[in-house]
């Protein structure tokens, strides 16, 4: 049971336009929602985070949407640059134990 | 912040062999988390490292296969054992200082021939 899901497996964007990667969750439990960039032979790099009780949550060119009633959150990255191409995964975590749920991941790709 | 020093960074092992993975943190935390990254795949939690404690495996890992310790606040231990292909993976440790962030070492790519 996939709890945490990016059903876009791939994204091309264009340079300095907007990237919109999305994550639906199923467990209504889960009370933060963390997004990572991750690059291959590298370990992931927390991007930014989210609690249950926002719905929005910005830092530089990254912004964070929560949606709790459609169980939804997305990342906005805007302007988009080609040093962003990358694996972005959304992770959710639940009260208990603080361990994280994560996505499938969606590969970003920034063309110039 | 905080940062974590994984080690090795990579490694090809035989089948049948066993290979530690060492984690050091440059902080005190209370939790440390292994994770999986199977090839093509996302990243599976293992295990909860505790310090003074037992680990806390998640369902479909065992302790005999992937042996953890925690001798202080700023470093873990994952041991892969009697490792077969279907180990071949990156391994990574992980900090949550708070909540609200989470911090990752640069993983282990392990390959088993």
């Amino acid at each position: 049971d996939q709890q945490v899901k990016q059903n876009s497996p791939s994204l091309s964007v264009q340079e300095g336009r907007i990237s919109i990667l999305n994550c639906d969750y199923t467990n209504s439990m889960f009370d933060y929602f963390l997004w990572y960039k991750k690059y291959p032979a590298e370990g992931p790099t927390f991007l930014i985070s989210i609690s249950s009780i926002k719905d929005k949550n910005e830092d530089g060119r990254f912004t964070v949407f929560l949606n709790k009633s459609a169980k939804h959150l997305s990342l906005h990255i805007v302007p988009s640059q080609p040093g962003d191409s990358a694996v972005y995964f959304c992770a959710a975590s639940a009260p208990q134990g603080g361990k994280l749920i994560f996505g499938q991941g969606t590969e970003l790709s920034v063309k110039p | 912040s905080a940062v974590i020093s994984q080690k090795p960074s990579r490694d090809i092992c035989q089948r049948g062999t066993s290979l530690t993975i060492q984690c050091q943190v440059d902080s005190q935390v209370t939790m440390m988390f292994w994770y999986r990254q199977q090839p093509g795949q996302s990243l599976t939690l293992i295990a909860t490292a505790n310090q003074g404690s037992e680990a806390t495996y998640e369902s479909g890992f065992v302790i005999d296969k992937f042996p953890i310790s925690r001798p202080n606040l700023t470093f873990s231990t994952l041991t892969v054992s009697n490792m077969s292909p279907e180990d071949s993976s990156i391994y990574l440790c992980s900090v949550t200082p708070t909540r609200l962030e989470a911090f990752f070492g640069q993983g282990t790519r392990l390959t088993v021939v």
